[in-house]
């Protein structure tokens, strides 16, 4: 049964650009949270999806958007990179009705240059 | 706002010794924290949980205990082996159902 699954693994891109990163929940998961970790700090939390909608939303500017599709699985956007937005990007997923389960992914490492 | 301190942020302990790692929370509301081990490359691994209505909470090697009246939890590894080396993260959950991350503890253990 495979976990939480994210894609790409590392990316770069140049200031101004836009990235768009994927994850695929834990089988039987519905709900997906995604995070930012800087480098030698905890993860921030950016939003959290549910049902195909936005649910709750981290101190995060709206460059940061995402998406839920069916499948729950889910992509998170981010436009006008800065270089601050150079990152490890996290995805959990759980079950709305136990919101205490996450499972993260790997991580996606953004480079902005 | 919400957050949490963690203590020490690096920590060096001779293989075979116990390690504790220290948080506190701001949220009074908070019941629920994990903690997570994050290793080189990877994402955060859930090691341990415990609940508000729990004093402490045991499972092989791994301990944490919650002092909910001072707003303290904290990580305890017995016997520390060399696979243990890595950074912990501990957490609280707010009224969001947002889990609120301390800094990290990076464990060092020495052969």
């Amino acid at each position: 049964d495979a976990g939480v699954t994210q894609s790409p693994t590392h990316l770069i891109k140049t200031r101004g650009q836009q990235v768009t990163l994927r994850c695929s929940p834990k089988s039987g998961h519905d709900t997906v949270s995604w995070y930012q970790q800087a480098l030698g700090q905890g993860p921030q939390f950016i939003f959290q999806y549910y049902e195909e909608e936005e649910r709750q939303r981290g101190n995060f500017p709206d460059r940061f958007s995402g998406h839920q599709f069916p499948n729950y699985s889910s992509e998170l956007n981010v436009n006008a990179l800065l270089l601050g937005d150079s990152a490890l990007y996290l995805c959990a997923s759980s079950l709305e009705t136990g919101h205490y389960g996450y499972t993260f992914g790997s991580g996606t490492r953004l480079t902005v240059v | 706002g919400e957050n949490v301190e963690q203590h020490p942020s690096t920590l060096s302990v001779q293989e075979g010794d116990s390690a504790v790692i220290k948080c506190t929370y701001s949220d009074s509301a908070s019941n629920y924290f994990p903690w997570y081990k994050q290793e080189l490359g990877k994402g955060p691994q859930l090691i341990i949980d415990i609940r508000s209505n729990v004093g402490e909470k045991k499972d092989q090697r791994i301990a944490v205990t919650l002092n909910k009246t001072a707003k303290h939890f904290s990580l305890h590894i017995t016997e520390t082996q060399p696979e243990d080396s890595a950074v912990y993260f501990c957490a609280a959950i707010n009224s969001n159902y947002q889990l609120i991350w301390g800094a990290g503890t990076k464990l060092i253990i020495k052969p």
